[in-house]
Parts: C-alpha cells; sequence; structure tokens
C-alpha cells in the first residue's frame, strides 16, 4: 500500500518562475493538507482541500499561491512568480476521512535562486 | 488559534539514558493530540496519537506520551534510548471538529552511541 506520493522531491526555480508542486493521497484518502516547512521552524498549515473542493485555505499567502485537487490526478500547489523567501520543504498529508490522522509525503525542498 | 510550544530544541543524551520531551499546546476546547518523528532524510512519520480516553497513549517503538489536560501537556517519553532514536520530534495539536493541525517547532534529538 503505496503511502503519500509527492514529486519532485526537489525543485529548483529563479525568481520570477512558477512552481509547481504535485501530491498524490494514500489509497482510499480524499482529503488533503498542505503544509510548509521553513529553515529552523515548524511545519505550518497552509490548505485543506476535499476533491475539487477547497475547505480551509486560511494558512495560504494571499498573492501567488494557489491549490487544487481535481477529480482526477494529484493535488496541485502552485506557486507564481517565486521569490527566494518561498525556499522551504512543502509537505503534503492525506486522510480517509475527517478528522481521521494525516499521513504525511516525503516532502518537496523547493530552492529559489 | 491553537498553539504548540516545544521547549527543548536540541537534546544530547547517551544511548539507554531516559528522554522526555516536553509538549505544551494553548486552546480553550478539545484537542487531539500528536507526536510524530522525522528521521534524518525521511518524511514524518506518526509515533502515537490521543484522541481520547485512556492518557497514558503507547506509540511505536517504546514510545509514549501522558495528556495531563490540567497542564495542557502532552509530553514523550522512552525509557531507554538507542541511537537509532535521533531524529527530529515535532508535538502537533488540532481542535476536535477542524482539520488543520499545528505543529511546534520540534525538538532535535540526538543520541550518542
Amino acid at each position: 500500500n503505496a503511502g503519500v506520493m509527492q514529486n519532485p522531491r526537489h525543485l529548483v526555480r529563479r525568481r520570477g518562475q512558477e512552481a509547481r508542486l504535485r501530491c498524490s493521497p494514500m489509497k482510499g484518502h480524499s482529503h488533503v493538507y498542505w503544509y510548509r516547512q521553513l529553515p529552523e521552524e515548524g511545519l505550518k498549515f497552509m490548505v485543506y482541500l476535499q476533491k475539487e473542493n477547497i475547505i480551509d485555505e486560511s494558512g495560504m499567502p494571499k498573492e501567488r499561491f494557489s491549490a487544487e485537487f481535481p477529480k482526477e490526478g494529484p493535488s496541485i500547489l502552485r506557486i507564481q512568480q517565486v521569490v527566494r523567501g518561498d525556499s522551504a520543504a512543502y509537505f503534503c498529508a492525506s486522510s480517509q476521512e475527517r478528522q481521521e490522522t494525516q499521513y504525511f509525503g516525503p516532502g518537496t525542498r523547493l530552492l529559489v535562486l | 488559534a491553537q498553539s504548540v510550544s516545544q521547549h527543548n530544541h536540541h537534546v544530547i543524551l547517551s544511548e539507554a539514558a531516559s528522554l522526555e520531551l516536553g509538549c505544551n499546546y494553548s486552546y480553550g476546547g478539545t484537542v487531539n493530540l500528536f507526536w510524530y518523528v522525522q528521521y534524518p532524510g525521511q518524511h514524518l512519520q506518526l509515533l502515537l496519537k490521543y484522541f481520547s480516553g485512556d492518557p497514558l497513549v503507547k506509540g511505536i517503538k517504546g514510545f509514549e506520551a501522558e495528556f495531563i489536560k490540567s497542564k495542557f501537556s502532552f509530553n514523550l517519553r522512552k525509557p531507554s534510548v538507542q541511537w537509532s532514536d535521533t531524529a527530529e520530534y515535532f508535538c502537533a495539536v488540532n481542535a476536535r471538529g477542524y482539520q488543520k493541525v499545528t505543529f511546534g517547532t520540534g525538538t532535535k534529538l540526538q543520541v550518542i552511541p
């Protein structure tokens, strides 16, 4: 039973480019969460999605960041016009139902040059 | 909004020493509590969780944690650590009924053979 998959594992972008991070939840899981971990900090919640719906985006920056979880395919976290401050590890988690334990993927480490 | 404090940022122990990592949270309502571990180069894994019932929770690899409601604490313990326990440990909390999980800043544990 495959766990949460994230790709790419490492991503390098120059300032102003776009970054697309993908997350495939565990089989049977329909709830996806994105977290960001800045250097020397804990994980910060960004957004919670169910299939085709954004449920809670209270942790998402207001500009340049967007997330989706289409009916088919992985969840995508998109960062437009990246800046150096976006450099971080981005983790995706999934759960089977609301209020169930979240299982984490290996993360995507984004480096903005 | 809830918050989580992990007071020890870096702990160094010799093998066979006992471990206790502190975790305090602030939230007035009912919470779910978690400890996650991140081994070097790997993703977050769930060590143990508390939703309700017995406040002494047993997890994997000999870890346990005790929920003390009056102290808003959920400290992690292990009687005798091994070199393979070297990792970063994160305490996390979410308010019952909400999906957003708030993480502490983590404690890096280094076990010396």
